[in-house]
């Protein structure tokens, strides 16, 4: 079993419509969970991070931590052409500098 | 202030021969992490490094592979007799030492390594 479990798609929705991704794990020693976001042939771009359960919002972007079912979401509002990429659920166990484990992705296509 | 640069951004290799790619981290950065990511899949793991030390190489393959992080100049990670199994894109990350658990990873634009 992996320890981090991130269902691939693809994932095609319409321009406007509420997108969400989600990733489960195993380890519950990880403390500190991001969600990063990859266009094609790019590195990944950090879009959230969070600590711990709970919600965290930036602009369209809502990332939510449910520690007791080991379950991380990410919520896109509003989703745009422009959002079509591949996001990775990444987490890790210290606050202090530490290695990344990462989901698979899941590919999203938003189209007009 | 420029992000992570990576070079090159292709490698060709032939089977045998030697593969060296270099990171530098960001700014004021001190720590790097190099990650490999195979078609379809993940970014795995590989090392952990500061400067001139190894601090984490636990996702690094025993044989052929090997990184450095010296005190002056970039990041290296180099592979020996490269092999068509290498063949995938290999980022480097790095971080600042911040210890209020904002310390988080930032990711250059990768270097597509094709072993022919």
């Amino acid at each position: 079993q992996k320890e981090v479990e991130q269902d691939p798609g693809p994932l095609s929705v319409p321009e406007g419509a509420i997108v969400s991704l989600n990733c489960t794990y195993s380890n519950s020693a990880f403390q500190y969970f991001m969600w990063y976001r990859q266009y094609s042939r790019k590195g990944p771009e950090l879009l959230m991070y969070t600590y711990s359960s709970g919600n965290k919002e930036d602009g369209r972007f809502t990332a939510q931590v449910d520690k007791s079912s080991k379950y991380i979401s990410l919520f896109i509002r509003d989703s745009q052409p422009s959002d079509s990429a591949t996001y990775l659920c990444a987490m890790k166990k210290s606050y202090n500098t530490d290695k990344l484990i990462f989901g698979t992705g899941t590919r999203l296509q938003v189209f007009p | 202030n420029a992000g992570v640069m990576q070079n090159p951004r292709h490698l060709v290799r032939r089977r045998g021969q030697e593969a060296r790619l270099r990171c530098s981290p960001m700014k004021g950065h001190s720590h790097v992490y190099w990650y490999r990511q195979l078609p379809e899949e993940g970014l795995k793991f590989m090392v952990y490094l500061q400067k001139e030390n190894i601090i984490d190489e636990s996702g690094m393959p025993k044989e052929r592979f090997s990184a450095e992080f010296p005190k002056e100049g970039p990041s290296i990670l180099r592979i020996q007799q490269v092999v068509r199994g290498d063949s995938a894109a290999y980022f480097c990350a790095s971080s600042p030492q911040t210890g209020d658990g904002t310390d988080t990873q930032y990711f250059g634009p990768g270097t597509r390594l094709t072993v022919l």
